[in-house]
């Protein structure tokens, strides 16, 4: 099975500008959870999507944003970027059962600079 | 916030020593699971601990979970220059509308060939 895949790998942008990243999970995984991952505040969850529904919601601005797809392929928005959103966002994804008892597949993340 | 603190921020060993990993969380939760992320990349799952277990091994990893110490430690026997890594627990609790999962600052682990 092809593992989980990131698009763009890297990504530079500038201040203000808006910036979309995509996600495709393992084949047959309904959950995606998007993570934000930087040196000063680690890994920090910014929401899960399953069946085309976010179930969670970390607590970042509205600015960031998501959506699912009935193919379970995900995709993040980031509006208005700020310098503080570099950062390597990480996909992941989970296969079916019991919601919180699974393990994550973790993509290689995308690297996003803002200049 | 986040709820799994790590103890050592970073580990020097030499390979072939054991190297031991520790982390403890604040409020209940169903599971913890241990991660390893290579520089820069994604991370890759290597073990998951019910809150009804106490131990699990998984080759040469050993995870050991106190719930009423809200504490968990991860370790590693023979390491190898290979697991050189940053190494991360995750706590997964109840939340409203299903589970959350929030990750430990980590444990950077350098193992010297």
């Amino acid at each position: 099975k092809a593992g989980v895949t990131q698009t763009p790998r890297y990504l530079i942008k500038t201040r203000g500008q808006q910036v979309t990243l995509s996600c495709s999970p393992i084949s047959g995984h309904r959950s995606v959870s998007w993570y934000q991952q930087t040196p000063g505040q680690g890994l920090q969850f910014l929401f899960e999507y399953f069946s085309e529904t976010q179930r969670n919601k970390g607590n970042f601005p509205g600015r960031f944003s998501g959506r699912q797809f009935s193919n379970s392929r995900s995709e993040m928005n980031v509006s208005t970027l700020e310098l503080g959103d570099s950062a390597l966002y990480l996909c992941a994804s989970s296969p079916p059962g019991l919601a919180g008892s699974s393990e994550q597949f973790f993509g290689p993340g995308t690297r996003l600079t803002v200049l | 916030s986040q709820q799994g603190e790590e103890d050592p921020q970073a580990l020097s060993i030499q390979e072939g020593e054991n190297a031991t990993m520790n982390c403890s969380y604040k409020t209940s939760i169903n599971n913890l699971q241990w991660y390893r992320q290579n520089s820069g990349r994604g991370l890759v799952h290597l073990i998951l601990i019910r809150s009804n277990e106490r131990e699990k091994h998984s080759g040469r990893l050993r995870v050991t979970l106190d719930t009423s110490k809200k504490s968990s430690s991860l370790l590693i026997t023979a390491s190898r220059a290979a697991d050189t890594a940053s190494y991360f627990c995750a706590t997964v609790s109840p939340n409203t509308g299903g589970f959350k999962t929030i990750f430990g600052a980590g444990t950077r682990l350098f193992v010297k060939a």
